[in-house]
């Protein structure tokens, strides 16, 4: 059975302090990890990963993924309160046409002022 | 805009009655997806389409059906909902397939069945 772990569940911080979030996961026939990010309504994209070992960055977001040792990270630098959100990883998978994408249950921040 | 767009955003219903949640993208996207979310279980999918005439089931598609008759629109049907599918739903949509392009979300149903 395929799984997503996230890790974890709820981490509380200060403004300025750097955070990094965890996600490692059980798949076959893995193609891409996915971060989202989930404020209030939608979960927006963040980030896709599919190669080892390359480092995607945007701003103060940076996410590098491990194939070999099946896990990714998600760090955030300098946090602030508009950084407060549910982290949420995804896993897609492609088997003979089968399309699936297995969430992780997210991780909570939040960033107190 | 390019957006997902559901509807309604919150709904009350009782056990048994049929319900449609509409989902509809304005991006010319291929691929669409229901979701619900519950705590403690994250996103879990229920249907997906790849394309117009093209469905299958997720991971949770007991008490739903959709259709796909045209490319923009996917909608959810509960034929007879139960109060077990009490959640919040979530439409999305990507170009040609999540795992080489991102998700679009809706803004989300909260759906509760009394």
């Amino acid at each position: 059975e395929d799984k997503v772990v996230q890790s974890p569940l709820s981490l509380v911080v200060h403004e300025g302090d750097t955070v990094t979030l965890n996600c490692s996961y059980e798949v076959t026939n893995f193609r891409s990890l996915l971060w989202y990010k989930q404020e209030k309504k939608a979960p927006t994209f963040l980030f896709m990963l599919t190669s080892s070992g390359i480092e995607k960055k945007s701003g103060r977001l940076s996410s590098i993924l491990d194939k070999k040792e099946l896990f990714s990270i998600l760090n955030i630098t300098a946090t602030q309160t508009g950084d407060s959100a549910i982290y949420l990883c995804a896993v897609a998978k492609s088997n003979f046409g089968n399309e699936k994408l297995t969430f992780g249950t997210g991780t909570r921040l939040t960033i107190i002022p | 805009e390019a957006q997902v767009t559901q509807n309604p955003r919150y709904l009350i219903t009782v056990t048994g009655k049929k319900l449609t949640v509409t989902c509809s993208q304005n991006m010319n996207h291929e691929y669409m997806s229901w979701y619900r979310q519950d705590p403690g279980l994250g996103l879990r999918q229920i249907y997906y389409s790849m394309n117009v005439e093209v469905t299958d089931k997720g991971d949770v598609p007991e008490g739903y059906k959709v259709s796909r008759k045209e490319k923009r629109n996917f909608p959810l049907i509960l034929e007879s909902p139960s109060p077990n599918q009490t959640s919040l739903y979530f439409c999305a949509s990507s170009l040609e397939g999540y795992y080489n392009s991102p998700l679009h979300f809706g803004n989300g149903t909260r759906l509760t069945v009394t």
